[in-house]
């Protein structure tokens, strides 16, 4: 069965600093997806970003960027110039290719970012 | 486009009421998702649909719990007896193609008294 580890219960940054949640998966399949969700206090899950594992480029979203290492299962999400909105809880999530595309979600990271 | 929606937002009831939860999914998307978050168990799959078949039921709790999808637009999960334990956030998701991300609703805050 895949898992995903999220270590990090909480992380703070400063407004305008940048940060980096970690995330490490285990599965046995080559080919899958990658996501990061964030979800605030108002409880909606927003997909920040996705990464598909057969593509060697990190994705990227305006400030948001992945570092992907499919060798060493590893997926963090960096946040650049971090903002008051960036405030939540960030979870990441796996999803098998194929018909089952269910989503196997870690812990969650809770982030703070101090004014 | 309408996101997913979910309804009602807020459920309180007594232990034993049968709760019905409902999710209408983006239009055009033909798998769609039940998820149950509680603060113990994170986010947890319960069930999902494709082409309003179900394909995967593995997650539901027990056989007080059922969830059907009598057509593309609407699916319904039902517990019947609640019970205490069953208090937590139900979300429904749905998406569109294999290689697509699930989009969420905001979830049913439910609390059984």
């Amino acid at each position: 069965a895949q898992t995903v580890t999220q270590s990090q219960p909480e992380m703070s940054v400063q407004e305008a600093e940048t940060v980096t949640l970690s995330c490490t998966y285990d599965t046995s399949e080559s080919d899958y997806y990658l996501f990061w969700y964030k979800q605030p206090p108002s409880r909606q899950m927003i997909l920040v970003i996705r990464q598909e594992a057969y593509k060697q480029q990190n994705a990227t979203e305006n400030r948001f960027s992945v570092n992907f290492q499919k060798a060493a299962k590893s997926f963090s999400l960096k946040i650049s110039d971090s903002q008051l909105g960036d405030a939540a809880m960030y979870f990441c999530a796996y999803s098998p290719s194929g018909s089952a595309r269910q989503l196997t979600f870690g812990s969650g990271t809770q982030l703070t970012v101090l004014p | 486009d309408a996101g997913v929606i979910q309804s009602p937002r807020h459920e309180v009831t007594e232990m034993g009421q049968e709760v019905t939860l409902r999710c209408k999914p983006i239009s055009g998307h033909n798998s769609l998702f039940w998820y149950r978050q509680t603060m113990m168990r994170g986010l947890e799959l319960l069930i999902y649909f494709n082409n309003n078949v179900p394909i995967d039921d593995s997650g539901m709790p027990e056989d007080r719990f059922s969830a059907k999808m009598p057509n593309a637009s609407f699916s319904t999960l039902k517990i019947q007896p609640s019970e205490p334990r069953d208090s937590a956030v139900y979300f429904c998701a749905s998406s569109h193609r294999e290689n697509q991300p699930q989009h969420f609703g905001d979830g049913t805050r439910l609390s059984i008294l």
